[in-house]
């Protein structure tokens, strides 16, 4: 069964740092992009990073750039984001997520999708 | 970045159809994609590269494209589609992911 379980998530106070943890299983990891989404407590989703299979090609929302770190370990089949310098709005369910992406060539486009996501793991900025 | 356009709510009784739009520039160029969460759950993919659906998605669920505008069709709306539903597409190299501020249906 394919599957993404995070972990790392907790109650941490303003200006502290966090580093959460995604195991995936069922598929063979290394092959595909993955990416960190977050949902603020009634709000919509927003993404995060997304990191190649290869950790060649690497992306930040502007919101994150500069704080957060994302890196994998496919020998380990794990995900991993590094959030420094947390702040209040910081504050979210993580999701992990799986890419599905390649390029059509009957319509000379890439695609980019997010097929498998874990459960998400909350993380809270607070004093 | 930029943005993807939704309406925040759209409502039908049973059995009605929905339609829920998204909107970019970028979309004339990108593929979208569909997603529907329902309260406490992850998002699940309903619609991918416009309009096509993965195994498991019930036929009520389409999608289309016109422009710069991609639209979520939802036939014979039942009681267990009540849920957001966020479209999501790339910017025009390919690097960042957008996700629209997503469209709560309501089922009357």
């Amino acid at each position: 069964e394919v599957q993404l379980v995070e972990s790392g998530g907790g109650l941490v106070k303003p200006g502290g740092s966090l580093r959460l943890s995604c195991a995936a299983s069922g598929f063979t990891f290394s092959s595909y992009n993955m990416n960190w989404v977050r949902q603020a407590p009634g709000k919509g989703l927003e993404w995060v990073s997304s990191i190649s299979g290869s950790s060649r090609y690497i992306y930040y929302a502007d919101s994150v750039k500069g704080r957060f770190t994302i890196s994998r370990d496919n020998a380990k089949n794990s995900l991993y984001l590094q959030m420094n310098s947390l702040r209040a709005e910081d504050t979210a369910v993580y999701y992990c997520a799986r890419e599905h992406s390649g390029y059509d060539s009957r319509t000379w486009r890439y695609y980019y999708y997010m097929d498998v996501w874990g459960k998400g793991t909350t993380v809270t900025v607070s004093s | 970045s930029y943005e993807l356009t939704q309406p925040p709510s759209v409502s039908v009784s049973p059995g009605q159809t929905a339609r829920i739009t998204c909107s970019a520039d970028a979309l004339a160029k990108q593929y979208a994609y569909w997603y529907q969460q329902k309260p406490g759950q992850a998002p699940l993919v309903v619609i991918y590269k416009d309009n096509e659906r993965p195994s498991g998605i019930p036929e009520r669920f389409s999608g289309s494209s016109s422009g710069t505008t991609v639209t979520l069709t939802i036939s014979g709306v039942q009681a267990e589609d009540e849920a957001d539903y966020y479209c999501q597409s790339a910017d025009s190299s390919g690097t960042y992911r957008v996700f629209g501020g997503g469209t709560k249906l309501t089922v009357l």
